[in-house]
């Protein structure tokens, strides 16, 4: 079945320092990605949704220049969270949507970030 | 513009007993629903999921949903609860447009008590 492989499932980093988060589709065509963020006992709000090889479309309230996202292949994302701050601490989780089912969604198993 | 309501963000049972956890949707058209279900620290893992045809849906585990339009809802069911059906369960309509985006309810947290 479709698989979508996310990286790394935990990280710590520095404030002001920069990380990368990937997604990887591994046996289908992702054309779409979606980026969520996730805060404890809370719902995914959706973040930014990216196409293969266009740029990302950001929800209203989303930093695009903060959290830089590139989906450069159908089988590779990217989320990547500029200058960190505490406040970015949180589970990102990717989804990608395959190419074979219009409704067919499968999600990543999410990236602990917490920034220290 | 969809939305998503999930009544009851903690619902507790026994084991053995009916699960019942509840979803009703706004749309302006008709809708594509689904059930995702999330343990600690994991991603999304779908249930199951109703776009057209037959209403009441089977899923994965056991669960199973019906579509109700007249009530705008898709409840989730499952007869015989089992410990490992503790976690977090999500109810998400998808939006209408090219990005067909998932749109998610505040979640319900099932617990299941031996």
């Amino acid at each position: 079945g479709a698989v979508v492989s996310q990286h790394p499932s935990r990280v710590i980093c520095k404030s002001g320092t920069s990380v990368k988060i990937e997604c990887r589709s591994l046996d289908f065509q992702a054309t779409t990605m979606f980026w969520y963020r996730q805060f404890p006992k809370q719902s995914l709000m959706l973040m930014a949704t990216s196409n293969e090889g266009s740029k990302a479309t950001y929800e209203q309230g989303v930093e695009k220049d903060k959290f830089l996202i590139n989906h450069a292949s159908l089988t590779l994302s990217t989320l990547t969270v500029t200058s960190a701050h505490p406040e970015d601490s949180s589970f990102y989780i990717c989804s990608a949507r395959y190419r074979a089912s219009r409704y067919g969604y499968t999600f990543g198993s999410g990236t602990r970030l917490t920034v220290v | 513009a969809q939305s998503v309501t999930q009544l009851g963000s903690h619902v507790s049972v026994s084991e053995g007993a009916l699960v019942l956890l509840r979803c009703n949707y706004s749309s302006s058209v008709p809708p594509y629903l689904f059930w995702y279900v999330q343990y600690p620290n994991q991603g999304l893992q779908l249930l199951l999921k109703y776009t057209t045809g037959a209403t009441l849906v089977k899923g994965i585990n056991g669960f199973e949903a019906e579509f109700k339009k007249s009530e705008t809802s898709f409840h989730l069911t499952k007869p015989s609860a089992h410990m490992s059906d503790a976690a977090e369960y999500f109810c998400a309509v998808s939006a209408t447009g090219a990005t067909n985006k998932l749109i998610f309810g505040t979640g319900t947290l099932l617990a299941v008590q031996p």
